[in-house]
C-alpha cells in the first residue's frame, strides 16, 4: 500500500506551544499534502509540497519533506485552541492518479 | 468553503434497504472520489472517477456502486445496506488526479445501518 502513517497518533498540547506531526510513506511520489479534519467533517487542505521542494511555509504552518527518507513533518507554531482537529497526510505516488491517505495525528490544543 | 456538497448528512436506515449518497460539485473538475472513514480511523478509496462514463474501484473493496453520467455528479449506491456498511463516507473532486493540486471535501455522510 502506498498510505502513509502519521506520527504520533495523539498528541495533546498547552495552547501556544508549537505541535509537530510526522508522516512517513512508502513509495516514491510527486506531491505530497497535508489536510486538516474536525470532528465527522470533511477535510481541509492545507498545504502542498512537491517532491523537488524540502520546505514550505503558509501562516503559522511549515511543512518539511526528505524523500531521501520517505518522510514529512508538518509543525503548527503557537497553536490555538481553534487547531484541535486530526492532520493527515496524502500522498500521490509516482504513477499512480489517486491520493492515498495516512492514519492521521489527533491534535488536542488545551486552553 | 469548498462548492461540494453531500446529502444527507446522517442516515440510519434498516438492513436490506437500498440508499444513495449524493454527491455534486461545482467546479468542473473532472476528477470524484468516494473514501470510507470509520471514527478516528484512516480514509480508505472505495470508488474514483476520471470523468463522465468514468468509474473505477478503489483499494478498499467495496459492496457499493458509482455512477458519473454528469460532470457534476457522482452518487454512491447500495443495493441492500447491511450493518457492516455503517461508516462515514466522503466524496472529494480535484482538477486533477496527479496529486499536483488539492482535492475539495464535502462534509460527509455518516451512515448508520441497523
Amino acid at each position: 500500500s502506498q498510505q502513509g502513517e502519521e506520527d504520533p497518533q495523539a498528541l495533546s498540547i498547552q495552547e501556544g506551544e508549537n505541535a509537530t506531526m510526522n508522516c512517513s510513506y512508502k513509495t516514491s511520489i510527486n506531491n505530497l499534502q497535508w489536510y486538516r479534519q474536525n470532528s465527522g467533517r470533511g477535510l481541509v487542505h492545507l498545504i502542498l509540497i512537491r517532491s523537488n521542494e524540502r520546505e514550505k511555509h503558509s501562516g503559522r504552518l511549515r511543512v518539511t519533506l526528505d524523500t531521501s527518507k520517505k518522510s514529512s513533518s508538518l509543525l503548527i507554531t503557537a497553536s490555538r485552541a481553534a487547531d484541535t482537529a486530526s492532520y493527515f497526510c496524502a500522498t500521490d505516488g509516482t504513477g499512480a492518479n489517486n491520493l492515498f491517505f495516512g492514519t492521521g495525528t489527533r491534535l488536542t490544543v488545551i486552553p | 468553503e469548498a462548492d461540494i456538497y453531500q446529502t444527507p448528512r446522517y442516515l440510519v436506515i434498516g438492513t436490506g434497504k437500498k440508499i444513495t449518497l449524493e454527491c455534486s460539485q461545482t467546479m468542473g473538475h473532472d476528477k470524484m472520489y468516494w473514501y470510507q472513514q470509520d471514527p478516528g480511523m484512516e480514509l480508505h478509496l472505495i470508488h474514483y472517477s476520471y470523468g463522465v462514463n468514468s468509474t473505477e474501484k478503489g483499494d478498499l473493496s467495496s459492496e457499493s456502486t458509482v455512477s458519473r453520467i454528469r460532470t457534476e455528479h457522482f452518487p454512491l449506491t447500495l443495493e441492500s445496506a447491511r450493518p457492516s456498511h455503517t461508516s462515514q463516507y466522503l466524496c472529494a473532486s480535484s482538477a486533477d488526479g496527479t496529486g499536483g493540486t488539492e482535492a475539495f471535501f464535502g462534509q460527509g455522510t455518516r451512515l448508520t445501518v441497523v
